[in-house]
């Protein structure tokens, strides 16, 4: 079933704002840390920046400077904002959810971290 | 940032066969923030492994991990046709920013 999913437009004009959310369906948006990521046609996958319940944001330094990532938890919706794109920034976008496991054994106690659900990722274009 | 490199790039292989993937960090990756992801054409990305060796739910025995440090491996005992796909490592908070490697992929011999 659908529960995470990106929207928004698929062609961006160089220099202008390419702008995506993600909508979380039949899951909590509390407790979490929400993430966009992106894949370069035929290269890898590269984190973008994340956002918690609390709108604590945390930003790849590469993009920090063009970047904003909102949330809006009443809708269960989080937002990627990226400013004077060019045609480096084609790729499918990716929106995730970063989970955490507690556990505990002889050494000790601690979280394990992990993206546990991914939307089918939306591709956007960079051209004019 | 933490680099994460993969190798080899691609892995040529036959159903049954047995298949090892490295992930080698270029600094000390606390196994808490080790995971690996299959990822297929036009799907999402699926998690396979969290902590370096603990299969996610639903992640059938034949996938294994290991590793500590800067050295991480993922092992398929028996291939099966489901399986050829990309894989990727990545360090999920070890330091930002949280880095993927280049990525693996199987593919049938």
């Amino acid at each position: 079933q659908l529960q995470l999913q990106e929207s928004g437009p698929g062609l961006v004009k160089p220099s202008e704002t390419l702008s995506l959310t993600c909508t979380v369906y039949d899951e909590s948006f509390s407790g979490y840390y929400w993430s966009w990521i992106r894949q370069p046609p035929g290269k890898g996958l590269e984190w973008i920046g994340e956002i918690d319940h609390s709108g604590t944001t945390n930003y790849n330094p590469s993009l920090k400077s063009r970047l904003t990532i909102s949330g809006d938890s009443s809708q269960n919706q989080f937002s990627l904002k990226l400013s004077s794109v060019t045609a480096a920034d084609t790729a499918v976008y990716y929106c995730a959810r970063k989970n955490r496991n507690f556990y505990y054994d002889r050494s000790g106690y601690g979280y394990y971290w992990y993206f546990d659900l991914w939307g089918r990722g939306t591709l956007v274009a960079v051209s004019s | 940032e933490i680099v994460l490199t993969q190798s080899p790039g691609t892995l040529s292989l036959s159903p049954g066969e047995r298949a090892t993937l490295s992930c080698r960090a270029s600094q000390s990756v606390s196994s808490n923030y080790l995971a690996w992801y299959q990822h297929k054409p036009g799907q999402a990305p699926r998690l396979l492994i969290y902590g370096a060796s603990n299969r996610a739910t639903g992640i059938p025995d034949r996938f294994s991990g290991r590793g500590s440090g800067t050295d991480f491996t993922l092992t398929i005992s028996r291939l099966e046709p489901d399986d050829f796909a990309i894989y990727y490592c990545q360090q999920c908070g070890s330091s930002l920013p949280l880095t993927f490697g280049g990525g693996t992929k199987v593919e049938i011999k």
